[in-house]
């Protein structure tokens, strides 16, 4: 069946890198992405990665993707307090809405 | 260029009644999607809307409904509201394909009482 799997909580101190894990059970999906949630707020999409690519980079985002595995991570350089929030990982087909999420990382983000 | 809007952003209704919430997608957004967030089972797909046609369906009972009018424009609704429906309902949109990924709204919280 479909499921998506991520840890719940990591803490970082400002300025180090967070690396927030995902894996996934859909062989059929297209497309991964990762949306940022913060408190009061609707999901913002950070980035999304398609099934056929290893690595997508941008600005202080690197998305890693290991097909084998179906293991997903999403990598902040110069992690900042702003970046305090939920992050989830999430899969479709890219062919209709459904997206199915994981749990959710909720980011701590010490000063 | 205006994002996705969800009105109401707060509602609070009686168990048994009913309610409706509306979506404004992105102009030219052709799909809307609806998900339910609980602190309990996270984020659930509802249904997906796409040229006024329901186009795939999540796991919930037939309480829940919804429709897409011709401007894109989406209302879903809650029929005999139970305390287990108070949840964040968010809607999302794009244009039709997940090519360029799906774009949430803030959200409706439903608090039933």
């Amino acid at each position: 069946g479909e499921d998506v799997e991520q840890s719940l909580f990591l803490s970082v101190r400002e300025g180090d890198s967070s690396v927030i894990n995902c894996t996934y059970t859909d062989s059929s999906s297209t497309y991964l992405y990762w949306y940022k949630q913060e408190p009061g707020a609707g999901l913002q999409l950070l980035t999304y990665i398609f099934s056929n690519m290893d690595m997508k980079q941008d600005q202080r985002l690197t998305v890693l993707l290991n097909k084998k595995d179906k293991h997903l991570s999403l990598r902040i350089a110069d992690t900042q307090t702003g970046d305090s929030a939920i992050y989830f990982c999430a899969e479709g087909t890219g062919n209709t809405g459904k997206l199915i999420f994981g749990q959710g990382t909720t980011l701590q983000v010490k000063p | 260029k205006a994002g996705v809007t969800q009105t109401p952003r707060y509602l609070i209704k009686t168990r048994g009644q009913q309610v409706t919430l509306s979506c404004s997608p992105i102009s030219g957004h052709r799909s809307v999607s609806w998900y339910q967030q609980t602190p309990g089972q996270g984020l659930q797909f509802l249904f997906e809307y796409f040229s006024e046609t329901q186009r795939n369906k999540g796991n919930f009972p037939g309480r829940f409904s919804g429709r897409q009018f011709s401007n894109s424009r989406s209302e879903m609704n809650v029929s005999t509201l139970e305390l287990g429906d108070s949840a964040l309902y968010l809607c999302a949109s794009s244009p039709g394909t997940g090519y360029y990924g799906y774009t949430f709204g803030s959200g409706t919280r439903l608090t039933v009482v």
